[in-house]
């Protein structure tokens, strides 16, 4: 499968634990995003790379969301002291800069208790 | 900023019948592009179709058209033939088209149920 990836699909975790998660975009896209999802929603911006560099970062990103693309490649979103309003899938996409396409991965859905 | 609305959050049709969901955006920019996008359920997100702005002329995809009407800031999916593998919630969105803005602006959705 080439599609894009995440890992892992499910996370439960207890208020004020630390989660990481994984997305594995669409290999030589250049571009990828990360999305919140909240049920009954649509999803909402919240980072996205070019290469490694990160260019733009949403305001619901608090400092508690740090998203990382360290060799342009994969890329990861750390939750630290996770809070209850932090349940929600998170999206990952990614897309080639030449074309407005972007292919979503299946998500992480994360439960915090 | 730019809002995209979708002020049907449920629609239902008849397996082989036709369906138009609903959208509306507002912006001030006059070179955007619109999707729309279908996310079945427990399942990954997907493109259905996309219209850039500049374009007059309706983009098309098989069974999936829609009725882009800039000047009101409408942009309405028609599904055509429905089958049972179109239920899935449906969501319309918006991007600029400036360099500097990537991010995908999405309505809330419409949850599309087709009866047999």
């Amino acid at each position: 499968d080439t599609g894009v990836s995440q890992d892992p699909r499910h996370k439960i975790t207890k208020r004020g634990q630390n989660v990481t998660f994984r997305c594995d975009p669409i290999s030589e896209h250049n571009r990828l995003y990360w999305y919140r999802q909240t049920l009954g929603q649509g999803p909402e911006f919240l980072t996205y790379f070019q290469n490694e560099a990160q260019l733009e970062k949403s305001r619901l990103l608090s400092d508690r969301f740090s998203a990382e693309r360290p060799k342009g490649s994969f890329s990861t979103l750390e939750i630290q002291r996770t809070e209850q309003g932090d349940s929600a899938m998170y999206l990952c996409a990614s897309s080639l800069v030449q074309y407005n396409e972007q292919f979503f991965g299946p998500g992480t859905r994360l439960t915090v208790l | 900023a730019q809002t995209v609305t979708q002020s049907q959050p449920e629609m239902s049709v008849q397996e082989a019948e036709t369906v138009t969901l609903s959208c509306t955006y507002d912006t001030s920019e006059s070179d955007y592009y619109l999707f729309w996008y279908k996310q079945p359920p427990s399942r990954q997100m997907i493109l259905v179709i996309r219209q850039e702005a500049y374009k007059q002329q309706n983009a098309t995809e098989n069974r999936f058209s829609v009725n882009f009407q800039k000047a009101a800031k409408s942009f309405s999916l028609k599904i055509s033939d429905s089958q049972l593998g179109d239920a899935a919630m449906y969501f319309c969105a918006y991007r600029s088209a400036g360099v500097s803005n990537y991010q995908l602006i999405w309505g809330a959705g419409t949850k599309l149920i087709i009866k047999p």
